[in-house]
């Protein structure tokens, strides 16, 4: 079954980096694009980032443009989420998610992992 | 950016009624929306894509209908397993966005 396992959170403090891996299996990865979506405590979701299959197109949200960078290795079936510059309002829950296709729903998502961004 | 804004926000209901929740994009998005759900400390679940399409093992009970604008999700006979947060979300165009998602909440 499809399986997406994220790891990389943390406590860091703000202006700090930190980098997310999604790891992937159950299905062939390199056919489909891959999202990370982040909900901050309390709050609803909202979407950063998304890759497509190939690696060659990526799109990024506003509030994380310039500062957080989306990769994927499909030799190792990983997804990468760069956090440079990070700020408190970038604490959340961060999940990884599939795409359905590519510019397509989201249809798996895995458990999530926290980064906590405090001084 | 396309603007998605559901209601109500919250919802009370008791198990066995039909509960129905609704979602507005600010612009067209054609049939490009889907319904997640997400219980506590969990991560969310597809429910529905392209607007109507049930994904498969989700209970029957859970419906979609809607184009351009406007959608809604339907649970046709709440049980206790239903009580959770719904979101709708558009796929039209980047970057994708989600509503501010309705609570449902036993009555």
């Amino acid at each position: 079954q499809v399986l997406l396992v994220e790891s990389g959170g943390g406590v860091v403090q703000p202006g700090t980096s930190l980098r997310l891996s999604c790891a992937a299996s159950g299905f062939t990865f390199r056919n489909y694009g891959m999202h990370w979506v982040r909900q901050a405590p309390g709050k609803g979701l909202e979407w950063v980032a998304v890759i497509s299959g190939d690696g060659n197109n990526n799109h990024y949200a506003d509030s994380v443009k310039g500062r957080f960078t989306i990769s994927r290795d499909n030799s190792e079936n990983t997804m990468y989420l760069q956090l440079n510059s990070l700020r408190v309002e970038d604490t959340a829950m961060y999940f990884c998610a599939k795409d359905g296709g590519w510019n397509y729903y989201i249809d798996v998502w895995g458990k999530g992992t926290t980064v906590t961004v405090s001084s | 950016d396309i603007q998605m804004t559901q209601s109500p926000s919250t919802l009370s209901a008791s198990v066995g009624d039909r509960v129905t929740i609704t979602c507005r994009a600010s612009q067209s998005i054609s049939s490009w929306l889907a319904w997640f759900q997400q219980k506590p400390g969990r991560a969310p679940e597809l429910l529905i894509y392209d607007a109507s399409t049930l994904e498969s093992g989700v209970p029957s009970r859970f419906s979609g209908s809607g184009s351009g604008p406007d959608f809604t999700l339907t649970i046709s006979s709440l049980q206790p397993d239903d009580f959770a947060t719904y979101y709708c979300q558009q796929y039209d165009s980047y970057p994708v966005t989600f509503g501010q998602g309705t609570k449902l909440e036993i009555k």
